[in-house]
């Protein structure tokens, strides 16, 4: 079946230590994204793609960073510059830019810090 | 920029009961609208969504949506609420000019009461 795999579903880290959330999708889209999701503040963009080896800032960049390598891959480091980094992560793809750019989620990412 | 404003934090009804959530944006030209709902800790699925034409849309699990100009609206509404319709809601507005980066709002928790 086609869709957006993200893993791992639960992640602890310690203070100090990096960590990678991968984002794989299969629907051949060309615009990939990550979100934030804290309770009560609704989603908010970290860093988004819209080719192969192109990036850009999203509203909450900092502490974070991002690859696009390959088409269907969009992994994203939580680095230890990122002061608050517990939330629920989403990665996100869409087909393209035009065409009212629908977006089809994955299940999310659940990160600790303790 | 565009921007989406979801007034209700919270929605109660009544199993069986019509429902409606709103949803107002801000935008200068016609967006491309949409609806998403959320169960606790999983992804964000797509309910409907309006690029064009009628303005009325239908969308998954029996829920429409209405497009009107005039207000700046999208409002979501479902004639029958069931227990498993309680989630979270997100209203969504993609500029049809620009970056297509979706504006979402700070969602909607619906409680469903037996």
């Amino acid at each position: 079946d086609g869709g957006i795999t993200q893993s791992p579903k639960y992640l602890f880290r310690k203070e100090g230590q990096n960590v990678t959330l991968s984002c794989e999708q299969n629907l051949n889209h060309d615009a990939m994204y990550w979100y934030r999701q804290d309770p009560g503040q609704g989603l908010r963009l970290i860093y988004y793609s819209q080719i192969v080896n192109d990036f850009q800032k999203g509203d909450i960049a900092e502490g974070y960073s991002v690859s696009r390598e390959k088409k269907e891959s969009f992994p994203l480091t939580v680095t230890s510059a990122q002061k608050n980094p517990t939330a629920f992560y989403l990665c996100a793809s869409s087909i393209r830019q035009g065409s009212g750019n629908t977006i089809y989620f994955g299940e999310g990412s659940w990160l600790t810090v303790v | 920029a565009q921007s989406v404003t979801q007034p209700d934090i919270h929605i109660t009804v009544s199993e069986g009961a019509s429902l409606e959530l709103r949803c107002n944006y801000s935008y200068g030209a016609t967006p491309y609208l949409f609806w998403y709902v959320q169960s606790p800790g999983q992804g964000l699925q797509l309910l409907l969504k309006y690029f064009s034409g009628d303005t009325l849309v239908q969308g998954i699990k029996g829920f429409e949506a209405e497009f009107k100009r005039s207000q700046s609206s999208f409002n979501l509404r479902k004639p029958s609420v069931h227990w498993s319709d309680a989630a979270e809601y997100f209203c969504a507005v993609v500029a049809s000019g620009g970056s297509y980066i979706p504006t979402f709002g700070r969602g909607t928790s619906l409680i469903v009461h037996p």
